[in-house]
Order: structure tokens, then sequence, then C-alpha cells
């Protein structure tokens, strides 16, 4: 089956601007977690969402927000972009929310604040 | 949620077995050793996790102490396509799935 799909893979923006990235869960899939990924800090959890309901969320400010939809698909968006923004964000699918579930990741977004 | 203590670097010859260590002496009763790793620009895999006893799949072997404050993850024939960075989590069983990365171990595997 297919594996997790991220969209766009690549975005180049502007400070100030706003971004939306898209993630498709594998089949079945109802959780949906999102990772941000930079040289400095390494990868870091941003917020989990099953059932449509955020149930974790990470150490980042309100600028980040995510939703999923009925389908399990999720969004997250960054909103009045800074150039520490810049970074590889990733998106992860999972069963449920149970501890003894793999994730499974996608290629991710490459986002560049210019 | 326990930490866990990983060396930041190792090498393995290719063919050889390599033995990646991780220390997480907070760890509790319900918390689940995981292994991921991540090549060079591309998502994080997953490996292999355990709660109490030794684990195998076809990728590696998970080794957990049996106090739990330590494992080992063993890849018994290296390539160079495992060169990668190797990320020791521990997490919860009723947490969700927040995966709290740390530095990992960044293993080159060597002609």
């Amino acid at each position: 089956k297919a594996g997790v799909t991220q969209t766009p893979r690549y975005l180049i923006k502007t400070r100030g601007q706003q971004v939306t990235l898209s993630c498709s869960p594998i089949s079945g899939h109802r959780s949906v977690s999102w990772y941000q990924q930079t040289p400095g800090q390494g990868l870091q959890f941003l917020f989990e969402y099953f059932s449509e309901t955020q149930r974790n969320k990470g150490n980042f400010p309100g600028r980040f927000s995510g939703r999923q939809f009925s389908n399990s698909r999720s969004e997250m968006n960054v909103s009045t972009l800074e150039l520490g923004d810049s970074a590889l964000y990733l998106c992860a699918s999972s069963l449920d929310l149970a501890g003894d579930n793999e994730q499974f990741f996608g290629p991710g977004t490459r986002l560049t604040v210019l | 949620d326990a930490k866990t203590t990983q060396p930041p670097s190792m090498d393995c010859a290719e063919g050889r077995a390599a033995n990646l260590p991780c220390n997480h002496s907070t760890i509790s009763g319900n918390e689940y050793v995981y292994w991921y790793r991540q090549i060079h620009s591309q998502g994080p895999q997953y490996i292999i996790h355990g709660l109490k006893n030794n684990e195998t799949n076809e990728m590696a072997s998970l080794i957990i102490t049996e106090d739990r404050k330590s494992s080992t993850l063993i890849l018994p024939h290296a390539t160079l396509r495992d060169t990668a960075v190797y990320y020791c989590i521990v997490i919860p069983s009723n947490a969700g799935n927040m995966l709290t990365f740390g530095g990992g171990t960044r293993l080159m595997v060597k002609p």
C-alpha cells in the first residue's frame, strides 16, 4: 500500500507570509504527527492528531497550528513566517494512539523562508 | 518521559555486526524502547521496538537488559546502506505517538 505522502516537497516563502503543508497518512492509519527538523535543534515534535482532535502538542508558538480531516488527512499551517522556520517538516502516521505502534514517516516538506 | 543517552558516533566495517548502545536508566515499567534511523535527507524509518523481551525482525535485533536500564540495537551484517543516524527513543504505552528525538548515534559503515 502507498506510504505517507506530503505535499509540496519544496517550498520557498518570504518572511511574514503564511504556509500550509499537507500530509496524507497510510490508508487505515488514524494518527498523524508532525515534526520539525533543523540543523540546530534536530527533530522536534510539533503536534499529533487523532480522530480530528489534537492529542499532543510540542513546545512551539501559536503560529504553528494544524488540523485533521475526517479521512485522516492532515494539514499544518505556519503564520507570520520567520527565518528560523526554515526547516524540514515531517509527517508521520500510525494506526492509533497506543504506544505499541510503529510510525511511518513521509519524505518531508523542505520549507525555506527568505 | 525517560531520557536516552547514545554515543554521538560509531564506525563499523561492512559485513560486520553493528552494536549500537542506548542508556535509558530512568525508564518506567510501561515505556517501550524504540529504534528509528534516518538516512540523509529522508524521513526517519522505524527499525524495531520492545518492552521487556529481546526482539528480532528482518532488519535488526534489540537486546534489553534485565533491569531495562539499557539496550543494544544489533545490525547483524552492516552494509554501506546502513550508514545513518540511529535514534533510541522511549515512549509510554498510553501517551500517544509523540517521539522525543535526541541526538542519536551517527553510524558510519566503512568498506
